[in-house]
């Protein structure tokens, strides 16, 4: 199994909601990341989880907030999003951070905020 | 501090002929270079790595890239463009020091039937 699973694959969301973006995968894999990519970018690092740990975070608002249940699972829970926050969500595993060029990444999340 | 150019933000080639993405870089450590795919509304795929071994790496769907040390350089290609390699490609270094990845602006390859 080398593939990392997203859900949902769509979501609206008004400026008050409370949702999450769930990431799983099951290669083993010990860090997993979230990604920002907004239209015609590449992508943006957000956050990084090591061993479950979190390692980094690239200075995001705390309007997203992060969690890992355990080492298959990573969440991104989201409150009081502005419409800027729309963009693609991307969630992606390396073996472990020394391995961080090599990732696996979902098909993503497509997050719109009204 | 690490950097990548990709030279072309959008490049279109007819079906059959050859593909050549360009990717210039700069690194303060011995670099680790890769290339990612992206197609329209999907998640990124690996292509290739080069990590120090073979200067001459070859990746999936028939792609391969050179590491040229002197040129600063990791420029991907592919002999005969398919129509399924329409797509978004990003060079990507890191510095196998600090870890940290950074990703190029991305180029789009058009393929013409």
């Amino acid at each position: 199994d080398t593939e990392v699973t997203q859900t949902p694959k769509h979501l609206v969301m008004g400026m008050t909601n409370k949702k999450s973006l769930k990431c799983e995968q099951h290669m083993g894999h010990r860090a997993m990341y979230w990604y920002k990519q907004k239209a015609k970018k590449p992508p943006e690092l957000m956050f990084v989880y090591s061993y479950e740990k979190l390692s980094i975070n690239e200075s995001v608002p705390s309007r997203f907030s992060p969690e890992c249940p355990n080492s298959s699972l990573l969440n991104l829970h989201l409150h009081a999003l502005q419409p800027e926050d729309s963009a693609l969500y991307l969630c992606a595993s390396s073996q472990d951070r020394l391995a961080a060029g090599e990732l696996f990444f979902g098909e993503g999340s497509r997050l719109t905020v009204l | 501090a690490q950097s990548v150019t990709q030279l072309d933000s959008h490049v279109s080639v007819s079906e059959g002929t050859p593909v050549l993405l360009r990717c210039n870089y700069s690194s303060s450590y011995s670099p680790s270079l890769f290339w990612y795919v992206q197609h329209p509304n999907k998640g990124l795929q690996l292509l290739l790595k080069y990590t120090s071994a073979a200067t001459l790496v070859k990746g999936i769907n028939g792609f391969e890239a050179e590491f040229k040390k002197s040129e600063t350089s990791f420029h991907l290609t592919k002999p005969s463009a398919h129509m399924s390699d329409a797509a978004e490609y990003f060079c990507v270094v890191t510095d196998t020091g600090r870890r940290a990845l950074t990703f190029g602006s991305g180029t789009r390859l058009q393929v013409q039937p």
